[in-house]
């Protein structure tokens, strides 16, 4: 079946480092999906990407899909103690609708 | 924004027991929901996909003889966990989304299941 990975699971930075988790998934993608997810939280929506080499930017974040659409990456510039959390990636097999895929995810630990 | 609610929040049962669990998509309609599974610190694990007015399609090796799945309204799915046991536990959540072209789906705030 379709996996997605993420690496890194882990990473701990200073508040102002900056920080990339990359995505890869077994299977080319529909299109490509991120969430954050706080400490005891819900995920939260971040961003869709659908275009082959598409970028998008919300402030700090910075959000790449691959040219073969099977994956991604996530970087945050200057980072902040808000950023805290667990950010996945999610993937949806093109024809399968909404049906999201979800990365290992990475845990992003910010201290000062 | 898309709010979709979850009911209860935290339960705790007896082995054996069956609980109910219930997600509301509060300012849209959903015809489709989503119910995850999470384990500590581990990603979101699809269990099933409600459809309302028809069956669930269930993931490969949830049983959907235990993990009842109803879709009775454009706002509302229930899961049903039956006769619930220890390694039942974990963070059950559903997620609905509006339909709209991005796709983006939007997540409940999660039931805590912990089963003695």
């Amino acid at each position: 079946g379709q996996q997605v990975m993420q690496i890194p699971q882990y990473q701990h930075v200073q508040e102002g480092e900056d920080f990339t988790t990359y995505c890869n998934s077994s299977t080319t993608l529909s299109n490509i999906q991120w969430y954050k997810q706080r400490p005891g939280g819900h995920p939260v929506f971040l961003i869709q990407l659908v275009k082959s080499g598409e970028v998008k930017k919300q402030k700090r974040l910075t959000f790449q899909f691959g040219e073969a659409k099977k994956n991604s990456s996530l970087h945050i510039t200057a980072t902040q103690t808000t950023d805290v959390g667990t950010y996945f990636c999610a993937g949806a097999l093109v024809g399968t609708a909404s049906k999201l895929t979800f990365g290992t995810g990475t845990r992003l630990q910010v201290t000062l | 924004g898309a709010v979709v609610s979850q009911h209860p929040s935290r339960v705790i049962c007896k082995s054996g027991t069956s609980v109910k669990i219930e997600c509301r998509s509060l300012d849209f309609q959903a015809t489709t929901m989503f119910w995850y599974r999470q384990f500590p610190k581990q990603s979101l694990m699809l269990m099933a996909t409600s459809n309302e007015g028809s069956k669930a399609t269930y993931e490969q090796g949830v049983e959907k003889d235990k993990f009842l799945i109803n879709h009775a309204s454009l706002t509302l799915s229930t899961l049903t966990v039956t006769s619930a046991h220890p390694e039942d536990s974990s963070f059950y959540i559903c997620s609905a989304s509006p339909g709209r072209e991005l796709g983006e789906q939007y997540f409940g705030p999660g039931t805590r299941l912990t089963v003695t």
